[in-house]
């Protein structure tokens, strides 16, 4: 089961930061939590994965619970340009990519 | 960070006719592709894992006949949508990997419309 559990919507304001969680209670062990994104009209893009420590790159932070059943994403200075459909996964390798609603960011001005 | 190249990015074909798509990973090789397709206002759908050098596998529900899928290189996969139908007109994305334990990265989409 590749399900995870996602707000269907939030709204940020431009400039602040955008926290999006994510619930995936039966993670296994050696499950990773991998975050994409999808804005409109494109291919989704790869933000951001994690297994336990929580991680940060030039896009995006990741802090997972320490039970591992969630996680949230964080934007830290969201732009309007981030505006776009968030999917989380647990797995979220090339071959475990089962696409649920996700959560509709809008970022406002 | 890896490339996915993904061509032609918008094609409009009449009813009946064949439209073939391709996938391109840039910097890398990849044994398998995946092939999603995505309607209005829907989250992208599995169709069917490439096999490079091997048939491709078709999630349930898709026809194998009408999604043809070719992976004839590390490098190259092509899904040809076969007598298209104007129901078939949908956002084909596909994606790839270094192997299938790292993050995919997909290609910028294929918006196919038959009239």
């Amino acid at each position: 089961d590749a399900k995870t559990t996602q707000p269907t919507s939030m709204d940020c304001a431009e400039g602040r930061a955008a926290n999006l969680p994510c619930n995936h209670s039966t993670i296994s062990g050696n499950e990773y939590v991998y975050w994409y994104r999808q804005i409109h009209s494109q291919g989704p893009q790869y933000i951001i994965h994690g297994l336990k420590n929580n991680e940060t790159n030039e896009m995006a932070s990741l802090i997972i619970t320490e039970d591992r059943k969630s996680s949230t994403l964080i934007l830290p200075h969201a732009t309007l340009r981030d505006t776009a459909v968030y999917y989380c996964f647990k797995g979220g390798s090339q071959g475990n990519l089962i696409f649920g609603k996700g959560t509709k960011l809008s970022v406002k001005p | 960070g890896a490339v996915v190249s993904q061509h032609p990015s918008r094609v409009i074909c009449k009813s009946g006719t064949s439209v073939k798509i391709e996938c391109r990973s840039l910097d890398f090789q990849a044994t398998t592709m995946f092939w999603y397709r995505q309607f209005p206002k829907q989250s992208l759908m599995l169709m069917a894992t490439s096999n490079e050098g091997s048939k491709a596998t078709y999630e349930q529900g898709v026809e194998k006949d009408k999604f043809l899928i070719n992976h004839a290189s590390l490098t190259l996969s092509t899904l040809t949508v076969t007598s298209a139908h104007p129901e078939d007109s949908s956002f084909y994305i596909c994606s790839a990997g270094r192997d299938i334990y790292t993050e995919a990265f997909f290609g910028q989409g294929t918006r196919l419309t038959v009239v």
